[in-house]
Protein backbone atom coordinates (compact mmCIF):
# COMPACT_ATOMS: atom_id res chain seq x y z
CA UNK A 1 0.00 0.00 0.00
CA UNK A 2 0.86 3.64 -0.39
CA UNK A 3 1.85 6.06 1.97
CA UNK A 4 2.30 10.06 1.49
CA UNK A 5 3.84 11.81 4.32
CA UNK A 6 3.64 15.54 4.81
CA UNK A 7 6.41 16.31 7.61
CA UNK A 8 5.24 20.36 8.14
CA UNK A 9 1.50 20.12 10.19
CA UNK A 10 1.26 23.92 9.90
CA UNK A 11 3.36 26.63 7.92
CA UNK A 12 3.40 31.02 7.46
CA UNK A 13 5.21 32.80 5.07
CA UNK A 14 4.95 36.96 3.89
CA UNK A 15 3.16 38.04 1.25
CA UNK A 16 5.30 37.88 -1.60
CA UNK A 17 7.71 35.71 -0.25
CA UNK A 18 8.46 32.05 -1.08
CA UNK A 19 7.17 28.75 0.74
CA UNK A 20 8.09 25.29 0.23
CA UNK A 21 5.91 22.46 1.42
CA UNK A 22 6.97 18.67 1.95
CA UNK A 23 5.81 15.84 0.95
CA UNK A 24 7.17 11.93 0.30
CA UNK A 25 5.57 8.96 -0.50
CA UNK A 26 6.18 5.32 -0.32
CA UNK A 27 5.46 2.80 -3.25
CA UNK A 28 6.55 0.31 -5.24
CA UNK A 29 5.59 1.00 -8.28
CA UNK A 30 6.93 2.63 -11.17
CA UNK A 31 4.34 4.69 -12.74
CA UNK A 32 2.20 6.97 -11.50
CA UNK A 33 0.82 10.16 -10.66
CA UNK A 34 1.50 13.05 -8.11
CA UNK A 35 -0.78 16.13 -7.56
CA UNK A 36 -1.35 18.98 -4.89
CA UNK A 37 -4.10 20.00 -4.13
CA UNK A 38 -5.94 23.38 -2.17
CA UNK A 39 -8.53 22.58 0.16
CA UNK A 40 -9.41 26.79 1.38
CA UNK A 41 -11.89 27.59 3.99
CA UNK A 42 -14.92 26.68 1.57
CA UNK A 43 -13.43 22.84 1.78
CA UNK A 44 -13.59 22.37 -2.13
CA UNK A 45 -10.24 20.54 -3.15
CA UNK A 46 -8.54 22.33 -5.82
CA UNK A 47 -5.85 21.11 -8.22
CA UNK A 48 -2.63 23.02 -7.99
CA UNK A 49 -0.27 21.20 -9.57
CA UNK A 50 0.69 17.88 -11.06
CA UNK A 51 3.39 15.26 -12.03
CA UNK A 52 3.54 12.52 -14.33
CA UNK A 53 6.63 9.83 -12.90
CA UNK A 54 7.72 9.01 -16.36
CA UNK A 55 8.59 12.62 -16.90
CA UNK A 56 11.47 14.07 -15.61
CA UNK A 57 11.12 17.50 -16.34
CA UNK A 58 9.41 19.23 -12.88
CA UNK A 59 6.20 20.49 -13.31
CA UNK A 60 4.96 24.21 -13.53
CA UNK A 61 1.90 26.04 -13.10
CA UNK A 62 2.29 29.91 -13.01
CA UNK A 63 3.67 30.51 -9.20
CA UNK A 64 3.63 26.99 -8.52
CA UNK A 65 6.44 24.30 -9.13
CA UNK A 66 7.65 21.30 -7.82
CA UNK A 67 10.81 19.57 -7.22
CA UNK A 68 10.39 15.97 -7.93
CA UNK A 69 12.78 13.53 -6.84
CA UNK A 70 11.80 10.14 -7.65
CA UNK A 71 14.90 8.15 -6.09
CA UNK A 72 14.02 9.78 -2.95
CA UNK A 73 9.84 10.08 -3.54
CA UNK A 74 10.17 13.24 -2.84
CA UNK A 75 7.57 15.66 -4.26
CA UNK A 76 7.80 19.26 -2.51
CA UNK A 77 5.93 22.12 -4.20
CA UNK A 78 7.34 25.51 -4.51
CA UNK A 79 5.08 28.87 -4.20
CA UNK A 80 6.67 31.75 -5.09
CA UNK A 81 5.31 35.44 -4.66
CA UNK A 82 2.80 34.49 -2.03
CA UNK A 83 -0.67 36.01 -2.14
CA UNK A 84 -3.27 36.05 0.79
CA UNK A 85 -5.62 34.11 -1.15
CA UNK A 86 -2.73 31.04 -0.99
CA UNK A 87 -4.06 30.40 2.76
CA UNK A 88 -5.51 27.19 2.70
CA UNK A 89 -4.69 23.19 3.71
CA UNK A 90 -2.08 22.08 0.99
CA UNK A 91 -2.20 18.25 0.63
CA UNK A 92 -0.23 15.75 -1.55
CA UNK A 93 -1.47 13.29 -3.29
CA UNK A 94 -0.50 10.05 -4.99
CA UNK A 95 -2.35 7.90 -7.44
CA UNK A 96 -1.27 4.60 -8.60
CA UNK A 97 -1.04 3.64 -11.98
CA UNK A 98 -4.27 2.05 -11.98
CA UNK A 99 -5.88 5.45 -11.46
CA UNK A 100 -8.50 4.11 -9.11
CA UNK A 101 -7.68 5.74 -5.74
CA UNK A 102 -5.79 9.02 -4.52
CA UNK A 103 -3.81 8.50 -1.59
CA UNK A 104 -3.56 11.65 0.39
CA UNK A 105 -0.96 13.17 2.93
CA UNK A 106 -2.00 14.64 6.21
CA UNK A 107 -1.79 18.56 4.97
CA UNK A 108 0.24 21.27 5.46
CA UNK A 109 -2.14 24.43 6.74
CA UNK A 110 -0.04 27.44 5.05
CA UNK A 111 -0.74 31.18 6.45
CA UNK A 112 0.20 34.02 3.99
CA UNK A 113 0.41 36.93 6.41
CA UNK A 114 0.11 40.49 5.00
CA UNK B 1 -19.31 23.39 -18.48
CA UNK B 2 -20.48 22.94 -14.34
CA UNK B 3 -18.18 21.44 -11.74
CA UNK B 4 -19.06 18.68 -9.53
CA UNK B 5 -22.10 19.33 -7.14
CA UNK B 6 -22.50 17.60 -4.11
CA UNK B 7 -26.31 17.70 -2.18
CA UNK B 8 -26.90 18.16 0.54
CA UNK B 9 -24.14 20.35 1.88
CA UNK B 10 -24.91 19.88 5.86
CA UNK B 11 -26.70 16.60 7.49
CA UNK B 12 -27.45 15.53 11.03
CA UNK B 13 -28.70 12.25 12.04
CA UNK B 14 -28.95 10.09 14.40
CA UNK B 15 -26.70 6.89 15.35
CA UNK B 16 -28.19 3.89 13.81
CA UNK B 17 -30.04 5.77 10.99
CA UNK B 18 -29.53 5.50 7.16
CA UNK B 19 -28.15 8.39 5.35
CA UNK B 20 -27.60 9.12 1.48
CA UNK B 21 -25.50 11.50 0.11
CA UNK B 22 -25.45 12.71 -4.09
CA UNK B 23 -23.53 13.79 -6.11
CA UNK B 24 -23.03 15.17 -10.00
CA UNK B 25 -20.20 14.95 -11.73
CA UNK B 26 -18.49 17.16 -14.03
CA UNK B 27 -19.75 17.31 -17.62
CA UNK B 28 -17.63 14.75 -19.77
CA UNK B 29 -16.39 12.11 -17.01
CA UNK B 30 -17.27 9.21 -16.40
CA UNK B 31 -15.61 8.40 -13.14
CA UNK B 32 -16.21 9.13 -9.66
CA UNK B 33 -14.87 8.81 -6.76
CA UNK B 34 -15.83 9.28 -2.35
CA UNK B 35 -13.87 10.25 0.10
CA UNK B 36 -14.46 10.52 3.55
CA UNK B 37 -12.41 13.53 5.43
CA UNK B 38 -11.96 13.51 8.90
CA UNK B 39 -11.59 16.77 10.56
CA UNK B 40 -8.16 17.93 10.56
CA UNK B 41 -7.12 14.34 8.35
CA UNK B 42 -6.55 14.20 5.00
CA UNK B 43 -9.09 12.61 2.57
CA UNK B 44 -9.63 8.66 3.04
CA UNK B 45 -10.44 6.95 0.12
CA UNK B 46 -13.79 5.06 0.39
CA UNK B 47 -14.63 3.53 -2.94
CA UNK B 48 -14.75 4.28 -7.13
CA UNK B 49 -17.31 3.65 -9.87
CA UNK B 50 -16.30 3.71 -13.75
CA UNK B 51 -19.15 3.54 -15.78
CA UNK B 52 -21.57 2.14 -13.39
CA UNK B 53 -19.14 -0.52 -12.10
CA UNK B 54 -17.23 -0.43 -8.90
CA UNK B 55 -13.58 -0.16 -9.66
CA UNK B 56 -11.81 -0.38 -6.08
CA UNK B 57 -12.38 -0.03 -2.51
CA UNK B 58 -10.90 1.58 0.49
CA UNK B 59 -10.94 0.04 4.05
CA UNK B 60 -14.12 0.69 4.75
CA UNK B 61 -16.64 -1.91 6.23
CA UNK B 62 -19.78 -2.87 3.71
CA UNK B 63 -22.16 -0.60 5.19
CA UNK B 64 -20.93 2.13 3.12
CA UNK B 65 -22.00 1.32 -0.49
CA UNK B 66 -22.72 3.28 -3.84
CA UNK B 67 -24.22 3.23 -6.78
CA UNK B 68 -23.34 5.42 -10.21
CA UNK B 69 -26.32 5.92 -13.00
CA UNK B 70 -26.05 6.22 -16.65
CA UNK B 71 -25.57 9.98 -16.46
CA UNK B 72 -22.58 9.20 -14.21
CA UNK B 73 -23.77 11.05 -10.87
CA UNK B 74 -23.58 9.44 -8.14
CA UNK B 75 -25.42 8.17 -4.31
CA UNK B 76 -23.39 6.54 -1.53
CA UNK B 77 -25.14 4.98 1.43
CA UNK B 78 -24.31 4.55 4.51
CA UNK B 79 -26.09 2.03 6.85
CA UNK B 80 -26.08 2.09 10.50
CA UNK B 81 -24.68 5.19 11.10
CA UNK B 82 -21.89 5.38 13.92
CA UNK B 83 -20.82 8.53 15.60
CA UNK B 84 -17.25 8.19 13.89
CA UNK B 85 -18.82 8.72 10.73
CA UNK B 86 -19.22 11.80 11.63
CA UNK B 87 -16.86 13.74 8.58
CA UNK B 88 -16.61 15.56 5.39
CA UNK B 89 -17.45 13.49 2.52
CA UNK B 90 -15.83 14.35 -0.81
CA UNK B 91 -16.96 13.55 -4.33
CA UNK B 92 -14.62 13.71 -6.80
CA UNK B 93 -14.95 13.02 -10.68
CA UNK B 94 -12.03 12.34 -13.47
CA UNK B 95 -12.31 11.64 -17.24
CA UNK B 96 -8.30 10.25 -17.15
CA UNK B 97 -7.07 10.13 -13.77
CA UNK B 98 -3.47 11.28 -14.82
CA UNK B 99 -5.26 14.62 -15.17
CA UNK B 100 -6.44 15.11 -11.48
CA UNK B 101 -9.74 14.90 -10.21
CA UNK B 102 -12.36 17.76 -9.51
CA UNK B 103 -14.07 17.51 -6.36
CA UNK B 104 -17.20 18.99 -5.22
CA UNK B 105 -17.54 21.57 -2.17
CA UNK B 106 -18.75 17.77 0.14
CA UNK B 107 -21.33 16.87 2.45
CA UNK B 108 -20.80 17.79 5.92
CA UNK B 109 -22.48 14.74 8.21
CA UNK B 110 -22.94 14.70 11.73
CA UNK B 111 -23.98 11.82 13.66
CA UNK B 112 -25.66 12.54 16.82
Amino acid sequence: AQTVTQSQPEMSVQEAETVTLSCTYDTSENNYYLFWYKQPPSRQMILVIRQEAYKQQNATENRFSVNFQKAAKSFSLKISDSQLGDTAMYFCAFNNNAGNMLTFGGGTRLMVKP
Amino acid sequence: ETGVTQSPTHLIKTRGQQVTLRCSSQSGHNTVSWYQQALGQGPQFIFQYYREEENGRGNFPPRFSGLQFPNYSSELNVNALELDDSALYLCASSLWQRYGYTFGSGTRLTVV
